[in-house]
């Protein structure tokens, strides 16, 4: 079945770091790609998305761009906040949208001032 | 606040109880979806609504567990004979199929743990 595979944490940056959290996914078909976040105290919410192969989706400052070759998702920052730290979750969903998400196991990431 | 709305927040009860949670979606969604979360995992998929009909549901989700909802509005999921393995957080999230797909929007979850 499909799955997504993270890069283990927790991840401890110094503020202005550059950030990479390395995402793979396994699927049939095509899928569309995610990143969520969760921020302490609060509920998962959309990061950045991309629906087809060398398309990027950005917000915040963060980055992934979708890479069919070598079916990776992987999100960068180039220069981390304290405002950051929080745990962060790929996930993708077939490109029809009617399979429900499938999440990876999420990385946290604590951003020390 | 219009956002996703769970209640309760927080429970804890005794192996063999029975337990119910609710989940208020945002107002005009509507796609409704249940997650379970275990510490150190990500959201596993249970069960999820279009309007009122249950359209999916997840092999993890044991006969002991049943999810409804009646008019398309808010959803319950009733956990029967509960064991310590269904100790979790509960997760509940709503979109709108037109908004884009895979844009979930969740609640801060339910947290049950099960003595």
């Amino acid at each position: 079945g499909d799955s997504v595979t993270q890069m283990e944490g927790p991840v401890t940056l110094s503020e202005e770091a550059f950030l990479t959290i390395n995402c793979t996914y396994t699927a049939t078909g095509y899928p569309s790609l995610f990143w969520y976040v969760q921020y302490p105290g609060e509920g998962l919410q959309l990061l950045l998305k991309a629906t087809k192969a060398d398309d990027k989706g950005s917000n915040k400052g963060f980055e992934a761009t979708y890479r069919k070759e070598t079916t990776s998702f992987h999100l960068e920052k180039g220069s981390v906040q304290v405002s950051d730290s929080a745990v962060y979750f790929c996930a993708l969903n077939t490109v029809d949208g009617n399979t429900p998400l499938v999440f990876g196991k999420g990385t946290r990431l604590s951003v020390i001032a | 606040d219009t956002g996703v709305s769970q209640n309760p927040r927080h429970k804890i009860t005794k192996r063999g109880q029975n337990v119910t949670f609710r989940c208020d979606p945002i107002s005009e969604h509507n796609r409704l979806y249940w997650y379970r979360q275990t510490l150190g995992q990500g959201p596993e998929f249970l069960t999820y609504f279009q309007n009122e009909a249950q359209l999916e549901k997840s092999r993890l989700l044991s006969d002991r567990f049943s999810a409804e909802r009646p008019k398309g509005s808010f959803s319950t999921l009733e956990i029967q004979r509960t064991e310590q393995g269904d100790s979790a957080m509960y997760l509940c999230a709503s979109s709108l199929t037109a908004l884009g797909l895979g844009e979930l929007f969740f609640g801060e979850g339910s947290r049950l743990t099960v003595l």
